[in-house]
């Protein structure tokens, strides 16, 4: 069962374009949503994350959108460039057992063409 | 500081072999995770540990296996092989977890391959 659901699988986006990523999730007790960037044969890295109590957080050119009372949340990367392409994954913490760990989305692939 | 290290980097292996992925972290970070990437499937908990000794499941555990006798390796053996083994597999480690959850840290993975 997916607890995070991730839109669209891909996405191209000529350069200086406005890159739009979805996410969403069911979980109530969910209170941390990180975003992370994954290059082609590497690991992912944090980008930028979001707690509930705040509706946008902003780093630069990268904006996390959170809609509370639809258990949604977006990334929006403005003047994209070739070098965003990459892989990103939305995330939100889930209860494991009798612990705690990141649950993701599927990634959407991000394209930028020059 | 190295970060998350795995080795090996790639593995081909054959039905029903056994092999150990080894990770280690040198932040002294009390938290340790084991991840699987399938193609268009993001990553899969395999297990996760919250200190040396302190194991626990995560969504898939089948077919693996995992140890901490110290805080700063997590290795993950695979017994008996299968082809649904086949994917890229990461280590992680955090400072912290739960609500309070901060970056993780990913090694490079470990791209697994059984035939």
């Amino acid at each position: 069962q997916q607890q995070v659901k991730q839109s669209p699988q891909s996405l191209i986006v000529q350069k200086g374009g406005i890159s739009i990523i979805n996410c969403a999730y069911e979980n109530t007790a969910f209170d941390y949503f990180p975003w992370y960037q994954q290059f082609p044969g590497k690991g992912p890295a944090l980008l930028i994350a979001i707690r509930p109590d705040v509706s946008e957080k902003k780093e630069g050119r990268f904006t996390i959108s959170f809609n509370k009372s639809a258990k949604q949340f977006s990334l929006h990367i403005m003047d994209s460039q070739p070098g965003d392409s990459a892989t990103y994954f939305c995330a939100a913490i889930a209860i494991v057992n009798s612990g705690y760990a990141l649950n993701f989305g599927k990634g959407t692939s991000l394209l930028v063409t020059p | 500081n190295a970060g998350v290290t795995q080795t090996p980097k790639f593995r081909i292996l054959k039905i029903g072999q056994s092999m150990t992925l080894q990770c280690a972290q040198d932040m002294n970070h009390n938290y340790m995770y084991w991840y699987r990437q399938d193609p268009g499937m993001g990553l899969k908990l395999i297990y996760y540990s919250v200190g040396a000794g302190i194991t626990d499941k995560g969504e898939v555990p089948n077919g693996y296996n995992v140890s901490r006798s110290t805080t700063e390796d997590f290795p993950l053996r695979l017994e008996l092989a299968a082809p649904s083994q086949t994917s890229v597999y990461f280590c992680a480690s955090s400072y912290s977890q739960g609500s309070n959850t901060g970056e993780l840290f990913f090694g490079e993975g470990s791209r697994l391959t059984v035939l």
